[in-house]
Protein backbone atom coordinates (compact mmCIF):
# COMPACT_ATOMS: atom_id res chain seq x y z
CA UNK A 1 0.00 0.00 0.00
CA UNK A 2 1.31 3.60 -0.64
CA UNK A 3 2.22 4.85 2.43
CA UNK A 4 4.24 8.27 3.56
CA UNK A 5 6.34 8.74 6.33
CA UNK A 6 7.55 11.40 8.31
CA UNK A 7 9.85 9.95 11.56
CA UNK A 8 9.83 13.44 13.43
CA UNK A 9 7.02 14.53 15.03
CA UNK A 10 8.29 17.95 15.94
CA UNK A 11 11.95 19.55 14.93
CA UNK A 12 13.42 22.78 16.82
CA UNK A 13 16.13 24.45 15.49
CA UNK A 14 18.07 27.87 15.76
CA UNK A 15 17.64 30.32 13.41
CA UNK A 16 20.29 30.39 10.61
CA UNK A 17 20.69 26.82 11.62
CA UNK A 18 20.12 24.34 8.58
CA UNK A 19 17.08 22.23 8.50
CA UNK A 20 15.97 19.16 7.00
CA UNK A 21 12.87 17.49 7.35
CA UNK A 22 12.81 14.06 6.47
CA UNK A 23 10.40 12.30 4.25
CA UNK A 24 10.27 8.91 3.12
CA UNK A 25 7.27 6.90 0.61
CA UNK A 26 6.44 3.35 -0.17
CA UNK A 27 4.87 3.09 -3.49
CA UNK A 28 5.89 0.42 -6.11
CA UNK A 29 5.32 2.75 -9.15
CA UNK A 30 6.18 6.71 -9.89
CA UNK A 31 4.58 8.74 -7.84
CA UNK A 32 4.80 12.29 -8.03
CA UNK A 33 5.42 14.27 -4.01
CA UNK A 34 4.87 16.90 -2.55
CA UNK A 35 5.47 18.79 0.56
CA UNK A 36 2.29 21.22 2.05
CA UNK A 37 2.79 23.69 4.82
CA UNK A 38 0.60 24.74 7.07
CA UNK A 39 1.15 28.42 8.66
CA UNK A 40 -0.15 29.50 12.46
CA UNK A 41 -4.66 29.93 11.22
CA UNK A 42 -3.68 29.16 7.85
CA UNK A 43 -5.05 26.52 5.36
CA UNK A 44 -2.89 24.28 3.77
CA UNK A 45 -0.88 25.29 0.67
CA UNK A 46 1.77 23.55 -1.42
CA UNK A 47 5.15 24.53 -0.43
CA UNK A 48 6.67 22.71 -3.70
CA UNK A 49 6.27 19.35 -5.89
CA UNK A 50 9.22 17.19 -7.42
CA UNK A 51 9.00 17.61 -10.90
CA UNK A 52 9.13 21.49 -10.30
CA UNK A 53 12.65 21.16 -9.51
CA UNK A 54 12.46 24.37 -8.10
CA UNK A 55 13.26 26.57 -4.71
CA UNK A 56 10.34 28.03 -2.68
CA UNK A 57 11.00 30.22 0.14
CA UNK A 58 14.63 28.73 0.37
CA UNK A 59 13.41 25.31 0.74
CA UNK A 60 14.56 22.58 -1.99
CA UNK A 61 13.58 18.96 -2.23
CA UNK A 62 15.34 16.05 -4.39
CA UNK A 63 13.55 12.97 -4.83
CA UNK A 64 15.93 9.74 -4.02
CA UNK A 65 13.90 7.09 -6.28
CA UNK A 66 16.64 4.65 -4.16
CA UNK A 67 16.07 5.34 -1.54
CA UNK A 68 12.68 6.12 -1.59
CA UNK A 69 13.18 9.86 0.01
CA UNK A 70 11.91 13.42 -0.29
CA UNK A 71 13.40 15.08 2.08
CA UNK A 72 13.05 18.88 2.49
CA UNK A 73 16.13 21.20 2.93
CA UNK A 74 16.63 24.74 3.91
CA UNK A 75 20.53 25.78 4.16
CA UNK A 76 19.38 28.96 6.45
CA UNK A 77 16.41 28.45 8.74
CA UNK A 78 14.10 32.09 9.40
CA UNK A 79 11.69 32.39 12.29
CA UNK A 80 8.77 32.99 9.82
CA UNK A 81 9.69 29.31 8.65
CA UNK A 82 7.99 27.97 12.36
CA UNK A 83 4.99 25.92 10.54
CA UNK A 84 3.24 22.14 9.85
CA UNK A 85 4.86 20.57 7.55
CA UNK A 86 2.92 17.14 5.23
CA UNK A 87 4.85 14.92 2.76
CA UNK A 88 2.40 13.85 0.13
CA UNK A 89 2.46 11.97 -3.53
CA UNK A 90 0.04 10.73 -5.57
CA UNK A 91 0.22 8.63 -8.54
CA UNK A 92 -1.64 10.90 -10.86
CA UNK A 93 -3.35 13.69 -11.83
CA UNK A 94 -6.83 13.93 -10.87
CA UNK A 95 -6.41 11.33 -7.66
CA UNK A 96 -6.16 11.60 -4.28
CA UNK A 97 -3.11 12.85 -2.24
CA UNK A 98 -1.43 10.17 0.52
CA UNK A 99 -0.40 12.71 2.94
CA UNK A 100 2.07 12.09 6.12
CA UNK A 101 1.47 12.85 9.59
CA UNK A 102 3.62 16.16 9.67
CA UNK A 103 6.68 17.32 11.03
CA UNK A 104 6.23 20.77 13.22
CA UNK A 105 9.09 22.62 12.82
CA UNK A 106 10.03 25.60 15.12
CA UNK A 107 12.14 27.70 14.78
CA UNK A 108 14.16 29.47 17.88
CA UNK A 109 15.29 32.86 17.62
CA UNK B 1 -13.26 34.45 -5.63
CA UNK B 2 -10.68 34.36 -3.08
CA UNK B 3 -10.47 30.57 -2.82
CA UNK B 4 -12.18 27.43 -1.69
CA UNK B 5 -14.64 28.17 1.27
CA UNK B 6 -16.54 26.01 4.02
CA UNK B 7 -19.57 26.02 6.06
CA UNK B 8 -19.47 26.00 9.20
CA UNK B 9 -16.15 26.67 10.64
CA UNK B 10 -17.08 25.06 13.43
CA UNK B 11 -19.90 22.27 14.76
CA UNK B 12 -20.53 21.08 17.57
CA UNK B 13 -23.16 18.34 17.99
CA UNK B 14 -24.34 15.23 20.29
CA UNK B 15 -23.89 12.06 19.27
CA UNK B 16 -26.62 10.49 16.84
CA UNK B 17 -27.66 13.68 15.31
CA UNK B 18 -27.04 14.21 11.47
CA UNK B 19 -24.66 17.10 10.23
CA UNK B 20 -23.82 18.88 7.01
CA UNK B 21 -20.90 20.29 5.38
CA UNK B 22 -20.38 22.60 2.74
CA UNK B 23 -17.62 23.40 0.24
CA UNK B 24 -17.59 25.56 -2.20
CA UNK B 25 -14.68 25.06 -4.85
CA UNK B 26 -12.68 27.79 -6.85
CA UNK B 27 -14.98 28.72 -10.03
CA UNK B 28 -13.83 26.73 -12.99
CA UNK B 29 -11.96 24.29 -10.66
CA UNK B 30 -13.98 20.55 -11.91
CA UNK B 31 -12.16 18.55 -9.61
CA UNK B 32 -13.28 18.32 -5.57
CA UNK B 33 -11.43 15.98 -2.90
CA UNK B 34 -13.05 15.69 0.98
CA UNK B 35 -10.58 14.81 3.15
CA UNK B 36 -10.63 14.28 7.24
CA UNK B 37 -8.11 15.40 9.77
CA UNK B 38 -7.47 13.85 13.11
CA UNK B 39 -5.14 15.03 16.19
CA UNK B 40 -1.99 14.43 14.96
CA UNK B 41 -2.40 13.32 11.61
CA UNK B 42 -2.09 14.15 8.47
CA UNK B 43 -5.31 14.54 6.01
CA UNK B 44 -6.97 11.14 4.71
CA UNK B 45 -8.50 11.10 1.63
CA UNK B 46 -12.66 10.66 1.69
CA UNK B 47 -14.12 10.98 -1.42
CA UNK B 48 -13.07 12.87 -5.00
CA UNK B 49 -15.52 14.52 -8.16
CA UNK B 50 -15.15 15.34 -11.32
CA UNK B 51 -17.80 18.11 -11.88
CA UNK B 52 -20.85 16.24 -10.39
CA UNK B 53 -19.99 12.67 -10.69
CA UNK B 54 -18.38 10.77 -7.54
CA UNK B 55 -15.20 9.19 -9.16
CA UNK B 56 -13.61 7.61 -5.78
CA UNK B 57 -14.49 6.45 -2.34
CA UNK B 58 -12.56 5.87 0.38
CA UNK B 59 -13.20 2.60 2.75
CA UNK B 60 -13.07 5.22 5.79
CA UNK B 61 -16.04 6.42 4.00
CA UNK B 62 -18.99 4.41 5.70
CA UNK B 63 -22.33 4.13 4.90
CA UNK B 64 -23.29 7.01 7.55
CA UNK B 65 -21.15 9.60 5.34
CA UNK B 66 -22.41 10.70 1.99
CA UNK B 67 -21.22 13.66 -0.34
CA UNK B 68 -22.85 15.02 -3.11
CA UNK B 69 -22.36 17.94 -5.85
CA UNK B 70 -25.38 18.33 -7.96
CA UNK B 71 -24.18 20.60 -10.37
CA UNK B 72 -20.80 20.02 -10.39
CA UNK B 73 -20.16 23.21 -8.25
CA UNK B 74 -20.25 23.29 -4.63
CA UNK B 75 -20.36 19.88 -2.56
CA UNK B 76 -22.24 18.65 0.75
CA UNK B 77 -20.91 16.28 2.90
CA UNK B 78 -23.23 14.69 5.33
CA UNK B 79 -22.74 12.28 8.02
CA UNK B 80 -25.51 10.50 9.90
CA UNK B 81 -25.89 9.22 13.32
CA UNK B 82 -22.95 11.00 14.24
CA UNK B 83 -20.18 8.97 16.91
CA UNK B 84 -17.60 10.79 18.83
CA UNK B 85 -14.93 9.02 16.76
CA UNK B 86 -16.14 11.16 13.64
CA UNK B 87 -14.94 14.11 15.39
CA UNK B 88 -12.22 15.98 13.17
CA UNK B 89 -11.40 18.40 10.80
CA UNK B 90 -12.90 17.91 7.52
CA UNK B 91 -11.28 19.50 4.81
CA UNK B 92 -12.61 20.59 1.39
CA UNK B 93 -9.74 20.90 -1.63
CA UNK B 94 -10.40 21.83 -5.66
CA UNK B 95 -8.49 21.53 -8.68
CA UNK B 96 -9.00 22.21 -12.53
CA UNK B 97 -7.87 20.04 -15.50
CA UNK B 98 -4.94 21.30 -15.72
CA UNK B 99 -0.87 19.48 -16.28
CA UNK B 100 -0.34 20.92 -12.19
CA UNK B 101 -3.28 19.63 -10.89
CA UNK B 102 -2.89 21.37 -7.81
CA UNK B 103 -4.92 21.28 -5.13
CA UNK B 104 -5.91 23.96 -3.20
CA UNK B 105 -7.57 23.60 0.35
CA UNK B 106 -10.45 24.60 2.05
CA UNK B 107 -10.19 26.41 5.59
CA UNK B 108 -11.57 23.02 7.04
CA UNK B 109 -14.95 22.60 8.86
CA UNK B 110 -14.07 21.19 13.08
CA UNK B 111 -16.42 18.92 14.07
CA UNK B 112 -16.83 18.19 17.49
CA UNK B 113 -19.34 15.17 18.49
CA UNK B 114 -20.05 15.19 22.33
Amino acid sequence: AQRVTQPEKLLSVFKGAPVELKCNYSYSGSPELFWYVQYSRQRLQLLLRHISRESIKGFTADLNKGETSFHLKKPFAQEEDSAMYYCALRYSSASKIIFGSGTRLSIRP
Amino acid sequence: DTGVSQDPRHKITKRGQNVTFRCDPISEHNRLYWYRQTLGQGPEFLTYFQNEAQLEKSRLLSDRFSAERPKGSFSTLEIQRTEQGDSAMYLCASSSESLTDTQYFGPGTRLTVL
